[in-house]
């Protein structure tokens, strides 16, 4: 079975602060995702990457980065945590196009 | 502009009555549909999926059904069971070469026993 493993559950964090998340799956799986999910929008994408160090932007970016230095591994960065970005984070992972997305637990950011 | 649209945010369904979860769709390119359910405190797990050569796709007690005329899509769960107290997710690639997933609102379904 896929496992999709997020390093932390709950995170804490103050405005201002660079936020580290983190991703990791053991499937061997060529494309990674990063989405937030909030009430009444869905899950929205934030980053993905197809390769290792290779990354391309989702639908709402700003604010964030990413690093693949690593084909397992997938971290979600904020430069500067801001009171919006409180939000649920999930990291998935697939073999590619048309594959269904393997997901982790998730994250709950809270930014204060 | 979302492109998959999911617009009852929640469902009331009596366990062992059929659950029916809608889903509409703006981009006639769309060729692939899938549906995830999400538990609290859990990510998404994917449920079952529609290729748009078919209208009907089932699984033990989920069908999905597809209208591409309509561009409309639903979920029905037969029989309800308490379980089944998720936030269902539609969802569709996009059609560039990456295919990434496009999800709707979601739809809250509560299963009263």
């Amino acid at each position: 079975d896929v496992k999709v493993t997020q390093s932390s559950r709950y995170l804490v964090k103050r405005t201002g602060e660079k936020v580290f998340l983190e991703c990791v799956q053991d499937m061997d799986h060529e494309n990674m995702f990063w989405y937030r999910q909030d009430p009444g929008l869905g899950l929205r994408l934030i980053y993905f990457s197809y390769d290792v160090k290779m990354k391309e932007k989702g639908d709402i970016p700003e604010g964030y980065s990413v690093s693949r230095e690593k084909k397992e591994r997938f971290s979600l960065i904020l430069e500067s945590a801001s009171t919006n970005q409180t939000s649920m984070y999930l990291c998935a992972s697939s073999r590619g196009p048309n594959s269904p997305l393997h997901f982790g637990n998730g994250t709950r950011l809270t930014v204060t | 502009d979302q492109q998959v649209k999911q617009n009852s945010p929640s469902l009331s369904v009596q366990e062992g009555r059929i659950s029916i979860l809608n889903c509409d769709y703006t981009n006639s390119m769309f060729d692939y549909f899938l549906w995830y359910k999400k538990y609290p405190a859990e990510g998404p797990t994917f449920l079952i999926s529609i290729s748009s050569i078919k209208d009907k796709n089932e699984d033990g007690r989920f069908t999905v059904f597809l209208n591409k005329s309509a561009k409309h899509l639903s979920l029905h769960i037969v029989p309800s069971q308490p379980g089944d107290s998720a936030v269902y997710f539609c969802a569709a690639p996009t059609t560039d070469s990456w295919g990434k997933l496009q999800f709707g609102a979601g739809t809250q379904v509560v299963v009263t026993p």
